[in-house]
């Protein structure tokens, strides 16, 4: 079975420093990972995936994300925070256990991010 | 391109009043279908998934139901609410059959149970 796991509920940065979010997930097969953000009272929006075609993922808002086999992780980063950052940001795995086809996602607890000014 | 439709955005509910939700999806054709839930604190709970018309697989013994009438709606009902039941509820559909699908969102509707 997989699973997720995002270490630290909540992470504060300045503006304009880096943004480290971690995510470590756990697959017994190689697994396909997402990351989304949720703004609030909003739903949630994909940031980008990993479908092993390349280890560094990038996606939307100038944020990116290494799969690292070896350290079972795929953590995000942004190298300069933005205010516009701020939000909720959720780690998923695709649950493989049916086969795949019914797109299950199993997702983390979700890390809150605030950008100080 | 594809989108999808929730609504109410918002709604408040007496205890022990009926509840319809109700998600469309636009541009795609059998898309597996999701409900969720997120109750302040505990992140996303998976209600009803759906991989095609009347066929739903329930996660979580619950008051709830999910109905799929239509390749493209999906429902989210209750006879009788529960103040449980509050929280910020979110449908989603992913491309069927293909492994390795990211899901895409609807706003969400915000219940409040009074």
């Amino acid at each position: 079975a997989q699973s997720v796991t995002q270490l630290g509920s909540h992470v504060s940065v300045s503006e304009g420093a880096l943004v480290l979010l971690r995510c470590n997930y756990s697959s017994s097969v190689p697994p396909y990972l997402f990351w989304y953000v949720q703004y609030p009272n909003q739903g949630l929006q994909l940031l980008l995936k990993y479908t092993s075609a390349a280890t560094l993922v990038k996606g939307i808002n100038g944020f990116e994300a290494e799969f690292k086999k070896s350290e079972t992780s795929f953590h995000l980063t942004k190298p300069s925070a933005h205010m516009s950052d701020a939000a909720e940001y959720f780690c998923a795995v695709s649950d493989q256990d049916y086969g795949g086809s019914q797109g299950n996602l199993i997702f983390g607890k979700g890390t809150k991010l605030s950008v100080k000014p | 391109s594809q989108t999808i439709h929730q609504w109410p955005a918002t709604l408040v509910q007496p205890v022990g009043s009926p509840l319809s939700l109700e998600c469309t999806v636009e541009g795609t054709s059998n898309p597996n279908l999701y409900w969720y839930r997120q109750a302040a604190g505990r992140g996303l709970q998976l209600l009803f998934y759906s991989v095609g018309i009347g066929q739903i697989s329930s996660e979580v013994p619950q008051n709830l139901s999910a109905s799929r009438p239509q390749d493209r709606q999906f429902i989210l009902s209750s006879k009788k609410l529960l103040l449980s039941d509050s929280g910020f509820y979110l449908c989603a559909w992913s491309d069927f059959g293909r492994e390795g699908q990211p899901q895409h969102f609807g706003d969400g509707t915000r219940l409040s149970i009074l």
